[in-house]
């Protein structure tokens, strides 16, 4: 149980592009969802927690216009990076919370990861 | 903010031999996490530690927590090949935050 599918793997596009990445729970609801940032040989960096329902709420120095979430179902999280750049190519992860509860301590599931390059 | 570090950075282990890695927090842990991560993939969650002293054990990994609950250890017994990969511990602050904050991750090289 508790699977998080990160879709896609793998994007390479030109620059100026939009990237749509699709993060979903296939066994369990999550309210919470997380979008995280890793460059090569450095730990995870949290860019926004994404909230079914409302707004994002997104980490200091993330660019909210650069970095779309949407959150629009309990299972479906997406982030879209707009008119992307090779600054913005990196390793893209996803999490999601199990809901059970708001003082419930639930382990994070990680979706595989999107590597994003931009040409 | 918290500030979760991880010793150490690197390790390179003979298959079968026992080793350790440390997660010490700068503040008292609500939640404390590991995970391993094979480099360009997601993260597997391994275990979860709550309350002070406690230890869990899966397959041949082992975690604890301390009683302060600032410090975590996890032990690998007889080390396999498919052990290598990288090891992150993460926190979360108090309860009802769900957001972690990790380590900078330990990498194990296990050789056959």
């Amino acid at each position: 149980g508790a699977v998080v599918s990160q879709h896609p793997s793998w994007v390479i596009c030109k620059s100026g592009t939009s990237v749509k990445i699709e993060c979903r729970s296939l066994d369990f609801q999550a309210t919470t969802m997380f979008w995280y940032r890793q460059f090569p040989k450095q730990s995870l960096m949290l860019m926004a927690t994404s909230n079914e329902g409302s707004k994002a709420t997104y980490e200091q120095g993330v660019e909210k216009d650069k970095f779309l979430i949407n959150h629009a179902s309990l299972t479906l999280s997406t982030l879209t990076v707009t008119s992307a750049h090779p600054e913005d190519s990196s390793f893209y992860i996803c999490s999601a919370r199990e809901d059970r509860g708001p003082y419930s301590n639930q382990p994070q599931h990680f979706g595989d990861g999107t590597r994003l390059s931009i040409l | 903010s918290q500030e979760l570090e991880q010793s150490p950075q690197s390790l390179i282990v003979q298959e079968g031999k026992n080793l350790t890695i440390n997660c010490t927090s700068s503040k008292t842990l609500y939640g404390l996490y590991w995970y391993k991560q094979k480099y360009g993939e997601g993260l597997i969650f391994l275990m979860m530690l709550q309350k002070g002293g406690e230890e869990k054990s899966h397959e041949k990994i082992t975690a604890k927590l301390d009683e302060k609950k600032q410090q975590s250890s996890l032990h690998i017994t007889a080390s396999q090949p498919s052990h290598a990969g990288i090891y992150l511990c993460g926190a979360t602050p108090g309860a009802g935050s769900y957001q972690l904050t990790f380590g900078k991750g330990t990498k194990l090289s296990v050789i056959p």
